[in-house]
């Protein structure tokens, strides 16, 4: 059974630009869940969609959002990008609330 | 709301050593707890869980954790390490039926050949 997709795995972008990120979940898994990783912060949760409805959200500024679709793919989009956006943003996927799986993740950098 | 603490952040032993990592939580109700594993230039991969039953639960590569339920703890251990467990370890929580996972911040295990 393939793993959790990411695409791009690297970004590069510039202050106040936008960015889509994309994540395709394990054949079978209707839940997925987006993550920030950097150094200072560690792995935080921005939010979880569930059949297409975001079912739990994290503390993270309005510019960050997402949205699933009925394949069960999902997309992060962050808006007006800020250099402390820079980080490894991570996708993982679950049945429903049981163990959930991370992709690689997509290294954004702002600069 | 719920935390997870890890007590070091970053260890370093010799091979065969022993290894205990800490991991306390803080939740009221009844929680998920995972183990995961961050190889350098390797996406996240799960290590164990305790869902519910045996409070000892082994995982991978000779790795086990015990639920303290009363010490609201998640240690990880191994009786010998090697150096391919040079590694980033997280302990995570989740709430029952709920998928947001919160992480602690992360150890830095650092085995020397």
């Amino acid at each position: 059974k393939a793993g959790v997709t990411q695409t791009p795995r690297y970004l590069i972008k510039t202050r106040g630009q936008q960015v889509t990120l994309s994540c395709s979940p394990i054949s079978g898994h209707r839940s997925v869940s987006w993550y920030q990783q950097t150094p200072g912060q560690g792995l935080q949760f921005l939010f979880e969609y569930f059949s297409e409805t975001q079912r739990n959200k994290g503390n993270f500024p309005g510019r960050f959002s997402g949205r699933q679709f009925s394949n069960s793919r999902s997309e992060m989009n962050v808006s007006t990008l800020e250099l402390g956006d820079s980080a490894l943003y991570l996708c993982a996927s679950s049945r429903n609330g049981e163990t959930q799986y991370f992709g690689p993740g997509t290294r954004l950098l702002v600069l | 709301a719920q935390s997870v603490s890890q007590h070091n952040h970053h260890v370093i032993l010799s091979e065969a050593a022993s290894l205990e990592l800490g991991c306390n939580y803080s939740y009221g109700g009844t929680v998920n707890l995972f183990w995961y594993v961050q190889y350098p230039g390797q996406h996240l991969q799960l290590l164990l869980k305790y869902f519910s039953g045996d409070p000892l639960v082994k995982g991978i590569k000779g790795f086990e954790a015990e639920f303290i339920k009363s010490k609201f703890s998640f240690n990880l251990r191994k009786p010998s390490v090697q150096w391919s467990d040079t590694a980033e370890y997280f302990c995570a929580v989740n709430a029952l039926g709920d998928d947001k996972i919160i992480f602690g911040k992360g150890t830095r295990l650092h085995i020397l050949p």
